[in-house]
């Protein structure tokens, strides 16, 4: 078990490009969610799926945002047209089964938009 | 939005001396959890107490949940340098987990 991984770890673009970030979650685990966090916050939900299916996106996600989970396995999440105030830790947690269960969180990926 | 609050924002403390931290939501909830995450790094999962349960312990951890208040507690005793974090708490209910702001404990050696 090696745990989610997120990649890149760090990112700097420039406003106006478009970002991909990755996530590889633990293997047996059917959901995958995705979270923003700013300084001195706490994560803030964007989306989850449980296997491919993306079940529930936050308010949070603009439609410059997009998640994917094609085959029920890794994810990725993409920003267009990225701005300032996207700068964020963008973190993705799996777990097993349904909700009651605990998430496991990966390291994050930490975007800054210049 | 975020549902959790945390309270203190922030804690400083002696090795050794007992730590609390509460936590009040809004909504009604199914369980829920408290993380710690270590500066810069991602959360890891503590302790999670159902709806149904009153208080749970695991190690040097103690959680208390109040529905009728909305409330929990976490309690940590005998402190250590190692749990300098922030701890947030995270309530499951109707959507997936929403996290409060978090208490930044700081324990001294």
């Amino acid at each position: 078990d090696t745990g989610v991984s997120q990649d890149p770890r760090h990112k700097i673009t420039k406003r106006g490009q478009n970002v991909t970030f990755r996530c590889d979650p633990i293997s047996e685990h059917n959901r995958l969610y995705w979270y923003r966090q700013t300084l001195g916050q706490g994560p803030e939900f964007l989306t989850y799926f449980q296997n491919e299916a993306q079940l529930e996106k936050s308010r949070l996600l603009s439609d410059r945002f997009s998640a994917e989970r094609p085959k029920g396995s890794f994810s990725t999440l993409e920003i267009q047209r990225t701005e300032q105030g996207d700068s964020a830790m963008y973190l993705c947690a799996s777990s097993f089964s349904s909700g009651g269960d605990e998430q496991y969180f990966g390291p994050g990926t930490r975007l800054t938009v210049t | 939005s975020q549902q959790g609050e945390e309270d203190p924002q922030a804690l400083s403390i002696q090795e050794g001396e007992n730590a609390t931290m509460n936590c009040s939501y809004k909504t009604s909830i199914n369980n829920l959890q408290w993380y710690r995450q270590n500066s810069g790094r991602g959360l890891v999962h503590l302790i999670l107490i159902r709806s149904n349960e009153r208080e749970k312990h695991s190690g040097r951890l103690r959680v208390t949940l109040d529905t009728s208040k909305k409330s929990s507690s976490l309690l940590i005793t005998a402190s250590r340098a190692a749990d300098t974090a922030s701890y947030f708490c995270a309530t499951e209910g109707n959507t997936p987990l929403v996290f409060g702001k978090g208490t930044r404990l700081s324990v001294i050696a």
